[in-house]
Formats: structure tokens, sequence, C-alpha cells
């Protein structure tokens, strides 16, 4: 079955460092996701995106945050400046609609630990 | 705005005993109902989903109900197995949008 691949699954980074984490989705997938998991709170929804644009974010994903897809498989997270409350398990997830009835599949995660 | 809440775990019960674990929702909307199963050590998984109400998701002996009228999507299967110890997570989607709006998730343990 085809499914969402990670990397790294595990990234160590300075604070203030910049941090990019990895995503392939499933292959004709067209909308693709990130969550995040701060350690015992709530999946949160960060961002969507869809024929290279952005069509959904939350207010976590500020001006710190950058999405990208930068050839036919990847997709990609990017914290220009990461901070200690950026540490979390981060999800990226795809689903070939975009209706809020298709279901969205999900990778194993990063768990991005800030230092 | 949209919320899940779900039952507080650990829920423990011994092996093919019945399962229960409530999820209710608020939602402006329609929305589209699922719940995820996340293993130890890996990615969250779709166990099943609804999208209207009075429908029933079910997958490898688990189900749910979309019921409008009290707002919940309750996780059922009548045999638990050691295998199913995992954590639980109930979601939503409502129309015209893409965010998945999670519970906080239930942790099952299930001992033989």
């Amino acid at each position: 079955e085809p499914e969402v691949t990670q990397t790294p699954s595990h990234q160590v980074t300075q604070m203030g460092q910049e941090v990019i984490l990895r995503c392939v989705p499933i292959s004709n997938h067209l909308y693709f996701y990130w969550y995040r998991q701060i350690l015992g709170q709530k999946v949160e929804f960060l961002v969507s995106f869809y024929n290279n644009e952005i069509s959904e974010k939350s207010e976590i994903f500020d001006d710190q945050f950058s999405v990208e897809r930068p050839d036919g498989s990847n997709f990609t997270l990017k914290i220009r400046s990461t901070k200690l409350e950026d540490s979390a398990m981060y999800f990226c997830a795809s689903s070939d609609e975009g209706y809020s009835n298709q279901p969205q599949h999900f990778g194993d995660g990063t768990r991005l630990s800030i230092l | 705005g949209n919320s899940v809440t779900q039952m507080e775990g650990p829920v423990t019960l011994s092996e093919e005993a019945f399962l229960t674990i409530n999820c209710t929702y608020t939602a402006t909307g329609y929305p589209s109902l699922f719940w995820y199963v996340q293993y130890p050590g890996e990615g969250l998984q779709l166990l099943l989903k609804a999208t209207k109400a009075d429908d029933k998701g079910s997958n490898k002996g688990f189900e749910a109900t979309y019921r409008k009228e009290t707002t919940s999507f309750h996780l059922e299967k009548g045999s638990v197995q050691v295998s199913d110890s995992a954590v639980y997570f109930c979601a939503l989607v409502n129309t015209g949008f893409q965010k998945l709006v999670f519970g906080t998730g239930t942790r099952l343990l299930v001992s033989p």
C-alpha cells in the first residue's frame, strides 16, 4: 500500500538554527498538509498546500514557517529560526482530493528536538 | 469554533472485553468524522470515517456511528485484542475546509 514517508525520523537542532523537514507524499495525491504534536498535547493543524500554494493555515503557521514543493515528489516544511517551543513531532499528510470527506494519509512523523 | 472532546485515558481492558471510547464534537457546519489510530512508534493511521448523519464507519472490527442529534461519534469494538493497544484519535473536518481538528487522544491498553 502506498505510504507517506518522512525524513529524518529525529532531528536535533540548536535554538535559532534553520531546520527543514522533508516528506514524500503518496504519488498521485494533490493535497499536502503539515501537523504537529507537542508532547502530551493535541495534534494541531499547521498548513495545507495545493497547486503550489498554501490553501489554509493556522495561527501557529507564522512568518517563521514556510512550505515548498521543490520538485514533483518532495514536500518540505522549513522553520527559519527555531525556538524551544518548536520541539514537537511533525506529521506530514496527503490526500488525493481536497474535499472534507476525503481521508488524509499520514507519515510516521519527524521528532524535532530544539536544544 | 470546531472542537472534539474525547474521554480521558488510559482505558485498560482485558483481551476479549467490549470497548467504547467516547467522542463528541462541536462544529458550525456539517463535518466529516474520523477515527485515527497511532501504534507505538508509528504515525497516524486512518481507522474509519463517516461523512454524514447516521453513517456507520467500520474497519477491523471497530465501528462508529455519526449521531447528529447527540453530536457524537463513539468508537466501539466487540472483542479487543492485545494488538489493539494504541492511542485512538477522534477528528473532524468541517465542510469547505481541509484541516483536521483532533481530540486529545485516548490510550487503550489491552492485557492478555
